[in-house]
């Protein structure tokens, strides 16, 4: 199985600030990663896929960038309802995997 | 507006059997892929298991393989999970997901039922 590392596991961070969330896989994936956002109490949400495309609807904010093993979610400058659980998931081989969780505090 | 809904969670005792529906709407429902993922208390998020449209390819994780079986009712809009020899480390809450047509990616999701295994 191919193993999804998040870092950094927790983010302290301010409104408006500029935040980055890497993901790192234990073996090339290509562009195979998608990224997803989860609330306390609430389902997961699809941010970003294919590493860089967003999904309908998900605010420009949001971005993703990154090939092979190497990944970034990056958020330009926060909101507050942008405080929540942040996710990546390949998509390259079965058994689809996920990293850890981000979890992104307000400062 | 894609809506999936998921039921039949609740509490079991190990050993027990629990069957786990999904309602799907606002979608052509024959036309996807589907899929169940879970999340323990507190816990991050696991894939148990995936459903082809016509349901004719079929995978699960190896931490439920010969316990659980995912199916699907196209006629009737509504995917399934049947769960037997439920362990404690089974409690989570389970989710349907839809799969992308364009892209493997799991791009709507259920609000979750939990199942909790205890005695």
């Amino acid at each position: 199985d191919i193993q999804m590392t998040q870092s950094p596991s927790s983010l302290s961070a301010s409104v408006g600030d500029r935040v980055t969330i890497t993901c790192r896989a234990s073996q090339s994936i290509s562009s195979y990663l998608n990224w997803y956002q989860q609330k306390p109490g609430k389902a997961p949400k699809l941010l970003i896929y294919a590493a860089s495309s967003l999904q309908s609807g998900v605010p420009s904010r949001f971005s993703g960038s990154g090939s092979g093993t190497d990944f970034t979610l990056t958020i330009s400058s926060l909101q507050p309802e942008d405080f929540a659980t942040y996710y990546c998931q390949q998509s390259y081989s079965t058994p689809p995997t996920f990293g850890q969780g981000t979890r992104l505090e307000i400062k | 507006e894609v809506q999936l809904v998921e039921s039949g969670g609740g509490l079991v005792q190990p050993g027990g059997s629990l069957r786990l529906s999904c309602a799907a709407s606002g979608f052509t429902f024959s036309s996807y892929s589907m899929n169940w993922v879970r999340q323990a208390p507190g816990k991050g998020l696991e894939w148990v298991s995936y459903i082809s449209s016509s349901s004719s390819t079929i995978y699960y994780a190896d931490s439920v393989k010969g316990r659980f079986t995912i199916s699907r009712d196209n006629a009737k809009n509504s995917l399934y999970l049947q769960m037997n020899s439920l362990r404690a480390e089974d409690t989570a809450v389970y989710y349907c997901a839809r799969e992308g047509l364009d892209w493997p990616t799991f791009d709507y999701w259920g609000q979750g039922t939990l199942v909790t295994v205890s005695s």
